[in-house]
């Protein structure tokens, strides 16, 4: 099946920092990647749409200054968090379109910023 | 009324025990019907999608009854494995596979 990677797995930072996280689809090619975030106890809530080449379509309610999102092949996204915060500390999943009716979704990225 | 509901859970089942989720949405627009799996601090897998029809796969049966925007899952025989939290995923927008809302998930314990 279709495999998404994603990097790191888990990533401590300091308040203030900006950490990147990246998405990959590894043997296939996604048009539209998906930015998940799980708090703990909470549904997977998405946060924006990205799509190679163009802007990325964030979900009310999400910065998009603050969540940098770049999708500029058809194999690899990245999130940016700026300026990370405490509440900023959560779950972090990508997905990626497949061929099929379905999403291939990553393994996630555990941030806690401290 | 929040885009998809799920039994709250959890449900604490013995092997063998035949268990049953369900599900509602609100956006009568949907097009698209899954259940996902996830395990502990891990990513969604999906488990099966769902349709019209009714669907089933080994021990898993899924219905959809869109009349009363309602999803179900029905477990049979549980095994240990099955021990995880289950999701109901609709897709917000008719015809379209992105933009999946996912409900809070039930959670499944199989016992010895």
């Amino acid at each position: 099946g279709a495999v998404v990677s994603q990097h790191p797995s888990r990533v401590i930072c300091k308040s203030g920092t900006s950490v990147k996280i990246e998405c990959r689809s590894l043997d296939f090619q996604a048009t539209t990647m998906f930015w998940y975030r799980q708090f703990p106890k909470k549904s997977l809530m998405l946060m924006a749409t990205s799509n190679e080449g163009s802007k990325a379509t964030y979900e009310q309610g999400v910065e998009k200054d603050k969540f940098l999102i770049n999708h500029a092949s058809l194999t690899l996204s990245t999130l940016t968090v700026t300026s990370a915060h405490p509440e900023d500390s959560s779950f972090y999943i990508c997905s990626a379109d497949g061929l099929s009716e379905t999403q291939y979704f990553g393994p996630g990225t555990r941030l806690l910023v401290l | 009324r929040k885009e998809v509901e799920q039994d709250p859970g959890p449900f604490n089942v013995p092997e063998g025990a035949t268990v049953a989720f369900n599900c509602t949405y609100s956006n009568s627009a949907s097009q698209s019907f899954f259940w996902y799996r996830q395990d502990c601090r891990k990513e969604p897998k999906l488990l099966m999608s769902v349709y019209s029809s009714g669907n089933e796969d080994g021990r898993f049966t899924a219905q959809l009854n869109r009349a009363s925007q309602y999803i179900s899952l029905l477990i049979r025989d549980s095994k240990l494995s099955d021990s995880a939290t289950y999701l109901c995923v609709v897709n917000r927008r008719g015809g379209s596979q992105g933009n999946l809302i996912f409900g809070k998930g039930t959670k499944l314990s199989v016992k010895p």
